[in-house]
């Protein structure tokens, strides 16, 4: 089974709002990652997990936070998103990091609209 | 700088009609090539990994091959379900060695 799952599949949230996305998968992968995804754009990766812990971070404003509380969930926490900041929000995951190269599977994403 | 460059951007196929789509590359010590499936509004499905030169993969009517600069996805007698764009993807030395750098994609139509 190579499934990774996201929630909720859309959401909608004013600048002023806290939201999270939540992903999750079991099958027991030690790298996670969060990638944004724009209208007719290949994704770009925001964050990368490595055995629970933060190794990547893309330059990203602020006002995206992850947490990964074990191997298995990782979450991306949204707070004072501006409009340009909607897009599909991708999870994905691999076996390891490192200097083995491992394929990465995604979910379904998170389709997000800031108004 | 690593490059990945997909053509045609994008492509209309009559059912049946067999074809061929390019993913070029310039990056400093391949560690892999990734071909993916995105259907509109969905997370893109892994479908193949290449490694070295001269490898090919094979799946259902699909056919990824690999030489030093270039990839080619071949699709032979397409049927209106493959419609979606395809990416590539590079992993590469030079970079953290586990992120993925994108082509832009090409978007497959096939036509009934």
């Amino acid at each position: 089974d190579t499934e990774v799952t996201q929630t909720p599949k859309h959401l909608v949230m004013g600048m002023t709002n806290k939201k999270s996305l939540k992903c999750e998968q079991h099958m027991g992968h030690r790298a996670m990652y969060w990638y944004k995804q724009k209208a007719k754009k290949p994704p770009e990766l925001m964050f990368v997990y490595s055995y629970e812990k933060l190794s990547i971070n893309e330059s990203v404003p602020s006002r995206f936070s992850p947490e990964c509380p074990n191997s298995s969930l990782l979450n991306l926490h949204l707070h004072a998103l501006q409009p340009e900041d909607s897009a599909l929000y991708l999870c994905a995951s691999s076996q390891g990091t490192g200097t083995v190269t491992y394929e990465q599977y995604f979910g379904p994403g998170t389709r997000l609209t800031v108004t | 700088e690593d490059q990945v460059t997909q053509s045609p951007e994008a492509l209309r196929l009559q059912e049946g009609e067999s074809s061929s789509l390019n993913c070029s590359y310039t990056v400093s010590g391949l560690r892999g090539l990734f071909w993916y499936r995105q259907d509109p509004g969905k997370g893109p499905e892994f479908l193949f990994t290449l490694y070295s030169a001269g490898e090919e993969k094979e799946k259902e009517r699909l056919k990824a091959t690999l030489t030093k600069k270039e990839s080619f996805l071949h699709i032979t007698a397409p049927k209106p379900e493959d419609s979606a764009t395809y990416l590539c993807a590079v992993q590469a030395g030079s970079n953290s060695g586990y992120a993925l750098n994108f082509g832009k994609g090409t978007s497959l139509l096939v036509t009934p």
